[in-house]
């Protein structure tokens, strides 16, 4: 059961600006590392943002992310439609002997 | 390049243990904040993470199914081998391991996962 809540569904028309929230609590966002996830259909996950905000090696800067307390955000601008896919944030948690914790996973429609 | 694949029996028996095996290369896990992590996604649903160890041999597991889990590395032969016990059709799942860079670099690069099926 996830731990982080985003919402369920996003959408937007090619060059649009769209964002995902991703909202946790004190013993996740609150004290750690954020990254990000987009799963193409059929496909493993891709890192899309490490250390709440960078972005590795060949991601386009059209994705960016925050993080204030316990929430996060990642913004896709100018929409494209092969950003069609899953998006994920998640943590490590604190809590207990500490374990990483994935979002509830944001479908986004272009 | 680093790279990692996922290997393992693609059907098990309700209550029977399954063992996967992550093999990987292009990277050490005797390296400094290096760690090898397993994910696991049932169809159609979330990513859920399961266990990871890292360099120093340290391991965690998720809190919900620790009890059904271990996790260990062969670093001689870049293996790490994830075993779940108990199997129930509600694990019927892709699983993937992963890497992990460090504290702030979580699961870098994934193998192309592995689906396994619980069923009688």
């Amino acid at each position: 059961q996830s731990v982080l809540t985003q919402p369920p569904s996003a959408s937007g028309t090619p060059g649009q600006r769209v964002t995902i929230s991703c909202s946790g609590s004190s013993s996740n966002i609150g004290g750690n590392y954020v990254q990000w996830f987009q799963q193409l259909p059929g496909t493993a996950p891709k890192l899309l943002i490490y250390g709440n905000n960078k972005r590795p090696s060949g991601v386009p800067d059209r994705f960016s992310a925050s993080k204030s307390g316990t929430s996060a955000s990642l913004a896709i601008s100018g929409l494209r439609s092969e950003d069609e896919a899953d998006y994920y944030c998640a943590a490590w948690d604190d809590r207990l002997s500490g374990s990483y914790v994935f979002g509830t996973g944001t479908t986004v429609t272009v | 390049q680093i790279t990692l694949k996922e290997s393992g029996p693609t059907l098990v028996k309700p209550t029977e243990t399954l063992t996967l095996t992550c093999s990987f290369s292009g990277f050490s896990l005797d390296s400094t904040s290096v760690g090898v992590g397993w994910i696991r996604q049932p169809p159609g649903k979330a990513l859920e993470w399961l266990a990871v160890i890292y360099w120093d041999d340290d391991a965690r597991y998720s809190p919900s199914l620790q009890s059904r889990l271990t996790i260990t590395k062969d670093t001689s032969k870049n293996h790490v081998v994830l075993t779940m016990t108990n199997m129930d059709p509600g694990d019927t799942a892709t699983y993937y391991c992963a890497h992990r860079r460090g504290a702030d670099y979580n699961y870098d690069l994934w193998g192309q996962g592995t689906l396994v099926s619980v069923s009688s």
